[in-house]
């Protein structure tokens, strides 16, 4: 079935780029997702990439999708303490005739001075 | 800006007993999707409906869990009676019919003890 698979933790110093990477089963997804989630928070949706681009920048962050090896990646340029949060990686799925969208567990970045 | 309410945002009970969770979509939304996020865990879909109607439950423990969405508007969600392994934060989200995009509301963190 449809899995999408993360790295669980990355730690970087402030002002660095940060690289969060996720590879995904679905080649059918339309779109793939980065959510960011602050503690105790629900998902607030960072970015987007539709599965025609390669690539997608939007301010400090840059989205990079390989559908060859089904792999994505978030980039953070000049991370901050304020990005310290859980991102989820999320691909869409079409069942029943319904998207449906399915997570990773979530890459927590830890951003020190 | 629009956003998806949710209340209670945090509720502590005791094994057996009810309790019930509320979610208010984003106004002109027609799907509206309740998550349950184990701590450490991507969210994962327990319900999803399209107006007032389930178009998922396929993942909802449906001995114990319901959900309701009346007038296609708010929706409940209801547990009776909670064991421990229902400790999580529930997350309800909603979106445009049709589209992928899916915005989520703050979720209420349960605590069973």
């Amino acid at each position: 079935g449809e899995d999408v698979e993360q790295s669980l933790f990355l730690s970087v110093r402030e002002g660095d780029s940060s690289v969060i990477n996720c590879t995904y089963t679905d080649s059918s997804s339309t779109y793939l997702y980065w959510y960011k989630q602050e503690p105790g928070a629900g998902l607030q949706l960072l970015t987007y990439i539709f599965s025609n681009m390669d690539m997608k920048q939007d301010q400090r962050l840059t989205v990079l999708l390989n559908k060859k090896d089904k792999h994505l990646s978030l980039r953070i340029a000049d991370t901050q303490t304020g990005d310290s949060a859980i991102y989820f990686c999320a691909e869409t799925y079409l069942s029943g005739g319904y998207n449906k969208l399915i997570f990773g567990a979530g890459t927590r970045l830890a951003v020190h001075p | 800006e629009a956003e998806v309410a949710q209340s209670p945002r945090y509720k502590i009970t005791e094994k057996s007993q009810a309790v019930a969770f509320w979610c208010d979509p984003i106004s002109g939304h027609a799907t509206l999707y309740w998550y349950r996020q184990i701590l450490g865990q991507g969210p994962e879909l327990l319900v999803q409906f399209q107006d007032e109607s389930v178009v998922d439950d396929s993942q909802l423990p449906k001995d114990r869990f319901s959900a309701e969405r009346l007038k296609g508007v708010d929706s409940t969600l209801k547990i009776q009676p909670a064991e421990l392994g229902d400790s999580a934060m529930y997350l309800c989200a909603s979106g445009l019919a049709g589209a992928d995009e899916q915005f989520f509301g703050p979720g209420t963190r349960l605590t069973v003890l």
